[in-house]
């Protein structure tokens, strides 16, 4: 087990551009989350999926913001219209119980716009 | 709400001193986790420790330790004999479970620590 991927580890884009990040998370965890970083704060939740099921959406998560879960496997974070304030570290992390077990997290994506 | 709060936002101490970590947390569920993560500049948020909130039993792994107090809402980090390697940003971090087993964590704002050789 190679623990938590996210492809790309960087992407620059410009202002408008759609951009998609993937999380692979560790294959035995059902439980697959998506948190953003900005600079200088904790991670903020974004969303949650159970299984292939997306069961929680913060409301940082604007309607330019998709993600899915296909076969309950990896996962795809997409942002259309980028704007500069999306510029952050997107960071996926997978668990089966956190509270139990702990989750784990990728290295993330930083995400800028220019 | 949850919270959580560090209000040490840097510390700079000298190698081999030992260092506190502060956090306070704020929740009204009677079942909660707490945890700590390192981030080192390379960004991958490192697990260190979870506390269940039953559990107030201090531990030590190492050149750390932690220190939960269920009654100041505290759960401070210290790290022994500091080393250069230390240096990172350390998040103290709160689980609660709410619907559909989601369970989030609400994170502080960190403590970026930077040990002199």
């Amino acid at each position: 087990d190679t623990g938590v991927s996210q492809d790309p580890r960087h992407k620059i884009t410009k202002r408008g551009q759609n951009v998609t990040f993937r999380c692979d998370p560790i294959s035995e965890h059902n439980r697959l989350y998506w948190y953003r970083q900005t600079l200088g704060q904790g991670p903020e939740f974004l969303t949650y999926f159970q299984n292939e099921a997306q069961l929680e959406k913060s409301r940082l998560l604007s309607d330019r913001f998709s993600a899915e879960r296909p076969k309950g496997s990896f996962s795809t974070l997409e942002i259309q219209r980028t704007e500069q304030g999306d510029s952050a570290m997107y960071l996926c992390a997978s668990s089966q119980r956190a509270g139990k077990d702990g989750y784990t997290f990728g290295s993330g994506t930083r995400l800028t716009v220019v | 709400a949850q919270k959580v709060t560090q209000a040490q936002t840097e510390i700079s101490v000298v190698e081999k001193e030992d260092v506190t970590l502060d956090c306070v947390y704020e929740t009204r569920d009677t079942t909660y986790y707490l945890f700590w993560y390192k981030q080192p500049p390379s960004g991958e948020l490192v697990f260190l420790i979870r506390r269940n909130s039953f559990d107030e039993q201090n531990e030590i792994s190492g050149r750390y330790s932690w220190n939960f107090q269920k009654s100041t809402s505290s759960f401070n980090f210290t790290i022994t004999a500091s080393q250069v390697v230390d240096s990172a940003v350390y998040f103290c971090a709160l689980s609660e479970a709410i619907n559909f087993g989601n369970e989030k964590l609400t994170f502080g704002t960190g403590t970026r620590l930077t040990i002199i050789p």
